[in-house]
């Protein structure tokens, strides 16, 4: 079945630098990759996501690309904000499931 | 405001107990999903419903059980609680039946605490 392995645990970036968190799949078969935001005390909320015809989607200053070769997807935030301080959660499908990866905690640092 | 209702919002109780979990959808939408999410872990699907029908099911335990209503609402049950269990569970929604075709909608979710 599908495995989804999420890097890293834990991500500090200063205010205004990027952050990338990346994360990399097991079946080939999957064709949708979601990006989820957990805000503390809060229910995850899909922030972007992208299908595999695609390489690269943009949403302001958030980006995923995805390499369906490499079986590997990454998740971009540029001019990083305070409100960026979340736990970030990947995803893929297998089986028409949505698998999860372990989760990101981004700490932005003034 | 995601439009997914979950009550109640806190739960404490003790070891060997039953509890029921409550989550009203968004409107319109047809899935349900419950999730398990542990103390600094991730999300751990338990069971999806769609329309009334199970649809999928994950790492749920025997001792917990679940089902949607007519109205689409969802509740899940878990009994012979043991501290383990203690955790957030989220309820989510969709429109579709497939995870693979959209957006899920996540209330925010109940806190159990089994003491």
């Amino acid at each position: 079945g599908e495995n989804v392995e999420q890097h890293p645990s834990t991500l500090s970036v200063q205010e205004g630098d990027s952050a990338v968190i990346k994360c990399t799949y097991s079946d080939s078969a999957s064709n949708y990759f979601p990006w989820y935001k957990q805000e503390l005390g809060k229910g995850p909320q899909l922030i972007i996501d992208i299908r595999s015809n695609v390489g690269e989607k943009k949403d302001q200053r958030i980006a995923v690309t995805l390499n369906k070769t490499a079986k590997h997807f990454s998740l971009h935030i540029t001019e990083t904000q305070p409100e960026d301080s979340a736990v970030y959660f990947c995803a893929g499908v297998s089986n028409y499931q949505l698998i999860w990866g372990a989760g990101t905690k981004l700490i932005i640092k003034p | 405001d995601s439009g997914v209702t979950q009550t109640p919002k806190h739960l404490i109780t003790a070891t060997g107990q039953r509890v029921t979990l409550r989550c009203s959808p968004r409107s319109g939408d047809l899935s349900v999903y419950w999730y398990q999410q542990s103390l600094d872990q991730g999300l751990q699907f338990l069971i999806q419903y769609y329309n009334g029908e199970e649809r999928a099911k994950g790492n749920i335990l025997e001792r917990f059980s679940a089902q949607q209503f007519p109205d689409l609402h969802s509740e899940l049950n878990l009994s012979s609680l043991e501290l383990g269990d203690s955790a957030l569970y989220f309820c989510a929604s969709s429109v579709a039946e497939q995870t693979n075709t959209g957006e899920l909608f996540f209330g925010e979710g109940s806190r159990l605490t089994v003491l």
